[in-house]
């Protein structure tokens, strides 16, 4: 099973800033790494797959990158809406799919 | 627009059942590989089982195998979740999730989850 490890646990930005998130796969996983956003209460949304595709309707301020064990999420300027936790996944090597632990995005 | 509705979470004792059912609508849903994944409160997003459009092949979490079966009724639009022999670390949110890609293996759409707690 593929082991995915977030950092940091939580990131204090201030709106306006950049936010830059990062998540390790325990063995390559190619570009098979896909993001999600979750908002309290609400079920997860795609953001970004193919490590660097955005989803459909994603604002162009989210970015993905990297391939095989490193990937980064990058808020370009964080909105309000933003302010969520975020999560990585990949679908390379499955079953089981597996996620990251999450990355909880606080205002500053 | 894709939609995807859970019900029949509740509360159960340990060592009950509980089946709980997804209805998709605004997607032909035969078409698509479907998933159910788990969220135990305040916790991170795991995984449970996932089964191919035409219901031939599925797969599931080590925690769950041997308890748990997905199942899916293309001509109802739906996807179900038996449970069995439920535990205590079973309490979750559950959501329903599409798959795509070559075999379903990116969730592009959620459903908005249904609460499952197991308690005496």
């Amino acid at each position: 099973e593929i082991v995915m490890t977030q950092s940091p646990a939580t990131l204090s930005v201030s709106p306006g800033e950049r936010a830059t998130l990062s998540c390790r796969a325990s063995q390559s996983v190619n570009s098979n790494l896909a993001w999600y956003q979750q908002k309290p209460g609400q079920a997860p949304r795609l953001l970004i797959y193919g490590a660097s595709a955005r989803a459909t309707g994603i604002p162009a301020r989210f970015s993905g990158s990297g391939s095989g064990t490193e990937f980064t999420l990058t808020i370009s300027s964080l909105q309000s809406e933003d302010f969520a936790v975020y999560y990585c996944q990949q679908y390379n090597n499955w079953p089981p799919l597996t996620f990251g632990g999450g990355t909880k995005v606080e205002i500053k | 627009q894709v939609q995807l509705v859970e019900s029949g979470g509740g509360v159960v004792q340990p060592g009950r059942s509980l089946r709980l059912s997804c209805a998709a609508s605004g997607f032909t849903f035969s078409s698509y590989a479907m998933h159910w994944v788990r969220q135990a409160p305040g916790k991170g997003l795991e995984w449970v089982a996932v089964i191919s459009f035409d219901a031939i092949n599925k797969y599931y979490a080590d925690s769950v195998k041997g308890r748990f079966t997905i199942s899916r009724d293309n001509s109802k639009n739906t996807l179900y979740l038996q449970m069995n022999t439920l535990r205590a670390e079973d309490t979750a949110v559950y959501y329903c999730a599409r798959g795509i890609a070559a075999a379903g293996e990116l969730i592009d759409y959620w459903g908005q989850g249904t609460l499952v707690t197991v308690s005496s």
